[in-house]
């Protein structure tokens, strides 16, 4: 069946940028997003992106979307400490039906 | 700030007792969403009320009941827990269906059966 895949965890260090990477299989997924949960903690929207557009950018914030490739990332510049969390990325459709991945943990070293 | 409320943030009950776990809203939204999250999982939706009509997902158990008596609140009722049922239940809104309005989450309720 149709799939969004992550790798389980990231270690970078405070000050690099980190990239979160994400495949979907669904091309009639209209809307990807990322969101952000911090332990103990429900999910947080981060960014969203169309379907027809390549890049979007906000703050720290950078999503690359390739299309053809149904690849999807999410670069997190000058990463703290305080982006220490699990990322999921999630496709979604017309009726606002979402499938989540399984999570990116992210862990950032001082 | 407009948000969505969970209570409680944690919940400990008896394995076969009834439950019920509360979302709130200030955001006026017309859909309220009900996720399981298991550790290391992704969410798994449950159903969701758009309004007054409820959509129950073809997977989910029996054991899990859903209530909306206005707009702002929305109840997740477990009959019987099991011991399968221990999670991170999350509670989320959207002001449509429609694909451009994504889902804003709340902080979660942890359930634990003993």
């Amino acid at each position: 069946g149709e799939d969004v895949e992550q790798s389980l965890f990231l270690s970078v260090r405070e000050g690099d940028s980190s990239v979160i990477n994400c495949t979907y299989t669904d091309s009639s997924s209209t809307y990807l997003y990322w969101y952000k949960q911090e332990p103990g903690a429900g999910l947080q929207l981060l960014t969203y992106i169309f379907s027809n557009m390549d890049m979007k950018q906000d703050q720290r914030l950078t999503v690359l979307l390739n299309k053809k490739d149904k690849h999807l990332s999410l670069r997190i510049a000058d990463t703290q400490t305080g982006d220490s969390a699990i990322y999921f990325c999630a496709e979604g459709y017309n009726n606002n039906d979402m499938r989540f991945g399984a999570g990116t943990r992210l862990t950032v070293k001082p | 700030d407009a948000m969505v409320i969970q209570n409680p943030r944690y919940q400990v009950t008896q394995f076969g007792k009834p439950v019920t776990l509360s979302c709130s809203q200030t955001l006026n939204h017309n859909v309220m969403y009900w996720y399981q999250q298991k550790s290391s999982q992704a969410p798994k939706l449950l159903f969701h009320y758009y309004d007054k009509d409820f959509n129950n997902e073809a997977d989910t158990p029996d054991n899990f009941q859903s209530r909306r008596p206005n707009t702002s609140f929305c109840f997740l009722d477990i009959r019987s827990p099991g011991l399968g049922d221990a999670a991170m239940y999350l509670c989320a809104t959207s002001l449509t269906r429609s694909g451009n309005q994504p889902q804003h989450f709340g902080d979660g309720t942890r359930l634990s059966i003993l």
